[in-house]
């Protein structure tokens, strides 16, 4: 079964670059969501989309930006980059409309390393 | 706000059943999951309670008690695969956002 798809599963950065992290949810799911996950951290909701709209913000930098473009795929824009952004950035879908299960399916992860 | 505590760390022995418990302060409430994490790897969900009661999984089973804002996570017949970190989640009442509690590492010794 097609899960989420994340790329690069790796990427290392300087302070005050640019990083672009991408997430191609399961087919048919309507709801990506952005989540931040620091070394022996929870995971922290940065924000979501549904049906390509911007649904809900968390705890998410000015410096980084989102959007889910037509074909449901997402990206996350992370500008002048910081030592503390190095972390696992995962994406996850949900289809709301089958129900709330509570189930998020998450791709493995995007591992960001700022030096 | 919202918030949900777990135990930081929980260790066990292979075969040995083993409980985690979660206590949240939610704004709107639609139900508690549990997902579970191994090192490096993306969190898997592993049950989801909306209603009072016990479901049972295999060999997990997870509980809520929505009067007492608490549930938890059983594992039974514990196996070594089974170290990893699990937490649990609510899904904002607002929103569509989960929330994660602050994960619990278990360490399954033999």
């Amino acid at each position: 079964a097609a899960g989420v798809i994340q790329s690069p599963r790796h990427l290392i950065k300087e302070k005050r670059e640019t990083a672009t992290l991408k997430c191609y949810p399961i087919p048919r799911h309507d709801t990506v969501y952005w989540y931040q996950q620091g070394p022996g951290q929870d995971p922290q909701f940065l924000i979501s989309f549904y049906e390509k709209m911007q649904s809900d913000k968390g705890s998410i930098p000015d410096r980084f930006s989102a959007q889910q473009f037509s074909d449901y795929h997402s990206e996350l824009n992370m500008s002048s980059l910081e030592l503390g952004d190095s972390a696992l950035y995962f994406c996850a879908s949900s289809q709301l409309a089958g129900g709330d299960t509570g189930e998020l399916f998450f791709g493995e992860g995007s591992r960001l390393t700022v030096l | 706000g919202q918030s949900l505590e777990q135990p930081s760390e929980v260790t066990a022995v292979e075969g040995a059943i083993v409980q985690i418990n979660c206590t949240y302060q939610t704004s709107g409430f639609y139900g508690l999951s549990w997902y579970q994490q191994h090192d490096g790897g993306a969190p898997t969900f592993l049950s989801y309670n909306a209603l009072d009661g016990l479901e049972e999984t295999g060999r997990f089973s997870s509980f809520l008690s929505r009067s007492d804002s608490y549930g938890y996570l059983l594992l039974q017949e514990l196996q070594m695969k089974d170290s990893a970190s699990y937490f649990c989640a609510v899904r904002d009442g607002n929103t569509d956002k989960l929330i994660f509690g602050t994960g619990t590492r278990l360490q399954v010794f033999p």
